[in-house]
C-alpha cells in the first residue's frame, strides 16, 4: 500500500504571497491531520479533517486554512506568508478518529519564506 | 492540559551501548502513547505504541512500557547501532480528535 504523499516537497516563496500544499493519505484513511515543524517550536498541530469537515484546530492564525476532498485528499493554504512560516509541514493520515489509531506521516513539504 | 516532556538532547552513544530516552506525560484519563522516529530529511515513522496501562510496545529492538503510576513511557534499546541515529519523538493521543501532542524530540547520534 502506498504511503502518505505530499507535494511539493520543497517550496520557496516571498513574504506576502500565498501557498497551497497537498496531501494524499493512505488509501482507505479518512482522517488527515497537518502539523508544522520548526526548530524553535517543535511539532505543532494545525488542524484535522475527517469526511471533508474540519474536526479539530490548533492555535494558529486564520491565515492557515485547509480543506478535504471527497477522496480524502487534503490541501492546506497559508495566505499572506510571513518569514516565521518557514517550516516543514507534515501531513498525517489515520484510518479513524480514535486515540489508539496510529497516524502515518508523509515526508513533508519544506517551505522557505524569503 | 495535555503535554509531553521529553529528555533533552542531543545524546551521543557508542555502538552497542544501552539507550534510554525519558518521556513523561500529563493528561487526564488514559491517553495512547507513541514513539516516532525521524531520520534526516524524512517524515516521522511510527516506532512503537501502547494504548493502555502496563502495555509494552516493541519494535526493532526498542521497547517502552506505559506506566500510569509514574505517567511515563521511556524508550529503551539494549544495544544501539549507527543506523539508529535519528531524532526520537514521544507523543500522546487523547480520546478523539486525532490531535497528537509531541515532545520536543531527542536527537541521537551513535558513533562506531
Amino acid at each position: 500500500k502506498a504511503g502518505v504523499t505530499q507535494t511539493p516537497r520543497y517550496l520557496i516563496k516571498t513574504r506576502g504571497q500565498q501557498v497551497t500544499l497537498s496531501c494524499s493519505p493512505i488509501s482507505g484513511h479518512r482522517s488527515v491531520s497537518w502539523y508544522q515543524q520548526t526548530p524553535g517550536q517543535g511539532l505543532q498541530f494545525l488542524f484535522e479533517y475527517f469526511s471533508e469537515t474540519q474536526r479539530n484546530k490548533g492555535n494558529f492564525p486564520g491565515r492557515f486554512s485547509g480543506r478535504q476532498f471527497s477522496n480524502s485528499r487534503s490541501e492546506m493554504n497559508v495566505s499572506t506568508l510571513e518569514l516565521g512560516d518557514s517550516a516543514l509541514y507534515l501531513c498525517a493520515s489515520s484510518l479513524a478518529r480514535a486515540a489508539q489509531e496510529t497516524q502515518y506521516f508523509g515526508p513533508g513539504t519544506r517551505l522557505l519564506v524569503l | 492540559g495535555n503535554s509531553v516532556t521529553q529528555m533533552e538532547g542531543p545524546v551521543t552513544l557508542s555502538e552497542e551501548a544501552f539507550l534510554t530516552i525519558n518521556c513523561t506525560y500529563t493528561a487526564t484519563g488514559y491517553p495512547s502513547l507513541f514513539w516516532y522516529v525521524q531520520y534526516p530529511g524524512e517524515g516521522l515513522q511510527l516506532l512503537l505504541k501502547a494504548t493502555k496501562a502496563d502495555d509494552k510496545g516493541s519494535n526493532k529492538g526498542f521497547e517502552a512500557t506505559y506506566r500510569k503510576e509514574t505517567t511515563s513511557f521511556h524508550l529503551e534499546k539494549g544495544s544501539v547501532q549507527v543506523s539508529d541515529s535519528a531524532v526520537y519523538f514521544c507523543a500522546l493521543s487523547w480520546t478523539t480528535g486525532n490531535q497528537f501532542y509531541f515532545g520536543t524530540g531527542t536527537s541521537l547520534t551513535v558513533i562506531p
